[in-house]
């Protein structure tokens, strides 16, 4: 089946500290790929997207490094700060029948520590 | 410009009971999928409505429905209430521009069913 999933589910980061969220994903036909961060009593929020036929993108402190061959996915965050902590959630999107089918994985927690 | 909001933020439902989430997308979005979130667990899409058309649907009963409006507006309906029902659900917004069509969650709605 095709499944989205995520190596650690916590991660405690001092703040100031670089940190690195990690995705897989199992379908080699998903095109674009989302991460978004949850925070307590919110809906998930868009960070940082990319397409499959790029390999890296940068944001304002984030950056998403994709690599096709390993089906991997990661949320690089510089300078973590306390307003980080939050729940991430990668995403893959394919096309199914014209539409995206967006699947999410199970997220990673995010701690920094003050 | 409000963002996506949903109603109730919380409820409380019995087996068997039937219950109706609403939500209202962004300003200028016509397509609102919805999302099931259990706890600790990432968003399972149930179903995407655009036109007031169902147009996709994830692995969900027919116990769950959904309705669009003309204003864009949405419901999702769930009969027959399970225990295992239980949980965050999501409504997201979009613009039908093409392939990749950036979504916008909104607080969601806690159903809790006893």
């Amino acid at each position: 089946g095709e499944s989205v999933g995520l190596h650690l589910p916590t991660l405690s980061v001092q703040e100031g500290d670089n940190s690195i969220i990690n995705c897989a994903y199992s379908n080699s036909a998903s095109d674009y790929f989302i991460w978004y961060k949850q925070e307590s009593g919110k809906g998930p929020q868009f960070i940082i997207d990319i397409r499959s036929n790029m390999d890296k993108r940068q944001g304002q402190r984030v950056t998403v490094l994709l690599n096709k061959t390993v089906k991997h996915l990661s949320l690089q965050i510089a300078a973590t700060q306390p307003g980080d902590s939050a729940v991430y959630f990668c995403a893959e999107t394919r096309n199914s029948g014209g539409y995206q089918k967006v699947t999410f994985g199970t997220g990673t927690k995010l701690q920094v520590i003050p | 410009d409000a963002g996506v909001t949903q109603s109730p933020t919380h409820l409380i439902k019995t087996r068997g009971q039937q219950v109706t989430l609403r939500c209202s997308p962004k300003s200028g979005h016509d397509t609102v999928s919805w999302y099931q979130q259990a706890l600790g667990q990432g968003p399972q899409f149930i179903f995407q409505y655009y036109e007031e058309e169902e147009r996709q649907r994830g692995n969900f009963p027919d116990r769950f429905s959904g309705h669009q409006f003309p204003n864009y507006s949405s419901e999702l309906n769930v009969n027959a209430l399970l225990l295992g029902d239980s949980a965050l659900y999501l409504c997201a917004s979009s613009l039908d521009r093409g392939p990749y069509n950036e979504q916008f969650f909104g607080p969601g709605t806690r159903l809790t069913v006893l």
